[in-house]
């Protein structure tokens, strides 16, 4: 399973880009990169999932480079709301299941 | 349609007490994890249930801890003679695992343990 290295905490102002990175040297070739989010006394909440390249969604988008080492999880514009803990998960789904969760980061938007 | 649900929301219990701690998944989603959360950790593995295969129980931290899910459904955490490390979050997740992904868990709102 492979281990994901990411920053403890993020400050930014409310309509501003934020990307956070996540490190996962021993990324496996079957490995998936998968970003969730969590509130405060709520359970995490997928946002989006990706496997090379650039993925985007409604909400974000995730940029991952050709040697996968690496990964940024973008969010456009964000607001207030967005503060939050995000976490940075790897794993191929179908035998992994047994992600390992980090500490996550801490995003702390400001007005 | 209803999400995942978890009850009871909060549960205070008496160092050596039982508890049981109860999740109803999504309807149709074959797979459920049962994770526990410490203040400011990330999540720690529990137990994970797919459709009729026996379940990975790998992850429970002693023979305190156990788990059964009925009728492909419903699931029940039990800890037996609660300690005061127990106390945490437990959170409920399930999912479709549908092949090629995306390989998305949809968790319950947890249930908050406190062993006084």
């Amino acid at each position: 399973l492979a281990k994901t290295t990411q920053p403890i905490s993020m400050d930014s102002y409310e309509g501003q880009e934020v990307n956070i990175t996540c490190s996962h040297n021993n990324i496996a070739t079957n490995d998936y990169i998968t970003w969730y989010q969590q509130f405060p006394s709520q359970g995490p909440r997928f946002i989006i999932q990706g496997y090379k390249t650039k993925v985007t969604n409604e909400v974000a988008s995730l940029f991952i480079p050709a040697d996968r080492k690496s990964s940024t999880l973008s969010l456009p514009r964000v607001s207030l709301s967005d503060t939050a803990v995000y976490y940075c998960l790897v794993g191929d789904m179908d035998s992994n299941y047994q992600l390992i969760w980090g500490a996550g980061t801490k995003l702390i938007i400001k007005p | 349609g209803a999400g995942v649900s978890q009850s009871p929301s909060n549960k205070v219990t008496e160092k050596g007490k039982d508890v049981e701690l109860r999740c109803d998944p999504i309807s149709g989603h074959t797979a459920l994890y049962w994770y526990r959360q410490s203040l400011g950790q990330g999540l720690e593995f529990l137990i994970y249930f797919q459709g009729n295969s026996a379940p990975d129980k790998s992850g429970l931290p002693s023979d305190r801890f156990s788990a059964e899910r009925t009728g492909g459904s419903v699931s029940t955490l039990t800890i037996q003679r609660t300690q005061q490390e127990d106390s945490a979050v437990y959170l409920c997740a399930s999912s479709r695992l549908l092949a090629g992904g995306p390989y998305e868990q949809y968790f319950g709102p947890g249930t908050r343990l406190t062993v006084t």
